[in-house]
C-alpha cells in the first residue's frame, strides 16, 4: 500500500464545467502521475510532478492542467469537461527503493461527462 | 522508443489449468519489466517485476514471468487457475529513468476469465 487516495471517487459532469481531481499521498514521494484508462488503449500518462510546482506533459494532455502546491497533493483539472473525457483517472507515485524505480497505483477516479 | 504488444485481449481458461497470458516488448535500452492486475473497479495493483538479475521473476499469488530477452518477451503464467484470478492484467514496460521520471508504456490489458 503506498498510501495513495484519490477524491472524488465517481463524479457526473456536464459538458464545459471545470472540474478538479485530487490526489493525496502520505509518504512523501517526489514524483506523482495522472493516467487516463479507457479500453484499447491501457494506461496513457497525462501528466507528471518531479517537485512541489515542478510539472511536465505526457502524451494526452491537451484539455488538461494540474498543479502541484504541497507534496503530497496533486491535483488535476478540466478546464472545460468534453465527452471525450470521460473516462477513469488514475493516479501514481514512483517508488525509488534501492534504485528499482516501481509506479504505484491509486484506486482511481471514474468521471463521466454527459 | 518503447511500446508492448499484449497478446489476446481476451483469455479464457477453466479452472485448475494452466494461465499463459503473452507479452512482448521493444525498448532501446534495458528494460524493467512490470504485471500489473487490475480487479473490477479498483486500481492497479503490482503483480511482479523485472528489473535486474534473475530472468525468471516470482510475483504474488502464484504468478511468474520469465524475461527472455532474445524473444523481447515476459509472459505471464501461473500452473493451476483459480476463479479468483478473473482480473485483467497489464504489461508494462519503463526504460530508465531520465533524472529519476520513469515513462512506462502500457499494454491495453488482457482480461483473464476462468471457467468453473
Amino acid at each position: 500500500d503506498a498510501g495513495i487516495t484519490q477524491s472524488p471517487r465517481h463524479k457526473v459532469t456536464e459538458t464545459g464545467t471545470p472540474v478538479t481531481l485530487r490526489c493525496h499521498q502520505t509518504e512523501n514521494h517526489r514524483y506523482m502521475y495522472w493516467y487516463r484508462q479507457d479500453p484499447g488503449h491501457g494506461l496513457r500518462l497525462i501528466h507528471y510532478s518531479y517537485g512541489v510546482k515542478d510539472t511536465d506533459k505526457g502524451e494526452v494532455s491537451d484539455g488538461y492542467s494540474v498543479s502541484r502546491s504541497k507534496t503530497e497533493d496533486f491535483l488535476l483539472t478540466l478546464e472545460s469537461a468534453t465527452s471525450s473525457q470521460t473516462s477513469v483517472y488514475f493516479c501514481a507515485i514512483s517508488d525509488l527503493t534501492a534504485g528499482e524505480e516501481t509506479q504505484y497505483f491509486g484506486p482511481g477516479t471514474r468521471l463521466l461527462v454527459l | 522508443a518503447q511500446s508492448v504488444t499484449q497478446l489476446g485481449s481476451h483469455v479464457s481458461v477453466s479452472e485448475g489449468a494452466l494461465v499463459l497470458l503473452r507479452c512482448n516488448y521493444s525498448s532501446s535500452v534495458p528494460p524493467y519489466l512490470f504485471w500489473y492486475v487490475q480487479y473490477p473497479n479498483q486500481g492497479l495493483q503490482l503483480l511482479l517485476k523485472y528489473t535486474t538479475g534473475a530472468t525468471l521473476v516470482k510475483g504474488i499469488n502464484g504468478f511468474e514471468a520469465e524475461f527472455k530477452k532474445s524473444e523481447t518477451s515476459f509472459h505471464l503464467t501461473k500452473p493451476s487457475a483459480h476463479m479468483s484470478d478473473a482480473a485483467e492484467y497489464f504489461c508494462a514496460v519503463s526504460g530508465s529513468a531520465s533524472g529519476g521520471y520513469q515513462k512506462v508504456t502500457f499494454g491495453i490489458g488482457t482480461k483473464l476469465q476462468v471457467i468453473p
